[in-house]
């Protein structure tokens, strides 16, 4: 069954700074790779997904994040980190593995701090 | 457009009572969704209805039912609350349910049962 582990449950960060939130999943097939962000108080949105082509994918608000078949991982990053990019990231995937339903990660609580 | 809409989006209720969470959409989609969300645990399914007329269980049914009304609305029901349902409820839409579209979400119900 597949599966996906973000591996940091809170990230703390200096305002400015780089982050990268890490993302790892278990599939034998070919997968398609999503992440959400949850500001606080809210409904989840898409950030950005991978469906094929360019493994790197570009989302809203700089975030973008790479998808490495043979680590299986598809890890988001942001060069420089503001305030209000304070929320919650989940991780999710798709593919025959899931019968095509999204499985999700635990969620990685990012804390900018100024 | 509102989106999607969720009421309430508070609740307290005892244990054995019933309750029933709303959603709605003004977006036109097929696909709907009822997930759960509890601390690091991320999203779990417990609905799910492809299109209008048809409803289909997720991973975690038990003690839930559904009812998609019409194209808008699809509707959760606690017909015995206990204290494990406390959690988070989100309603999420899908133009058509296909592993690689992106799912919108409601603001959420806090459900708390006593």
């Amino acid at each position: 069954a597949q599966s996906v582990t973000q591996l940091d449950s809170q990230v703390p960060v200096f305002e400015e700074a780089p982050v990268e939130l890490r993302c790892n999943y278990s599939s034998s097939v070919s997968v398609y790779l999503f992440w959400y962000v949850q500001y606080p108080n809210q409904g989840l949105q898409l950030l950005l997904k991978y469906l094929s082509g360019s493994t790197l994918v570009k989302g809203i608000n700089g975030f973008e994040a790479e998808f490495n078949k043979s680590q299986t991982s598809f890890h988001l990053r942001k060069p420089s980190v503001h305030i209000s990019d304070t929320a919650e990231y989940f991780c999710a995937v798709s593919g025959r593995d899931s019968n095509y339903q999204l499985i999700w990660g635990a969620g990685t609580k990012l804390i900018i701090k100024p | 457009n509102a989106g999607v809409t969720q009421t309430p989006k508070f609740q307290v209720l005892k244990t054995g009572q019933s309750m029933t969470l709303q959603c709605a959409q003004d977006m036109n989609h097929n696909s709907m969704y009822w997930y759960r969300q509890d601390p690091g645990m991320g999203l779990r399914l417990i609905y799910y209805s492809a299109s209008e007329g048809t409803t289909d269980k997720g991973e975690v049914p038990n003690g839930y039912n559904v009812s998609r009304l019409n194209k808008r609305e699809f509707s959760l029901r606690l017909e015995s609350a206990a204290p494990s349902q406390t959690s988070v409820y989100f309603c999420a839409t899908e133009g058509i349910r296909a592993p690689q579209e992106t799912q919108y979400f409601g603001p959420g119900t806090r459900l708390l049962v006593l």
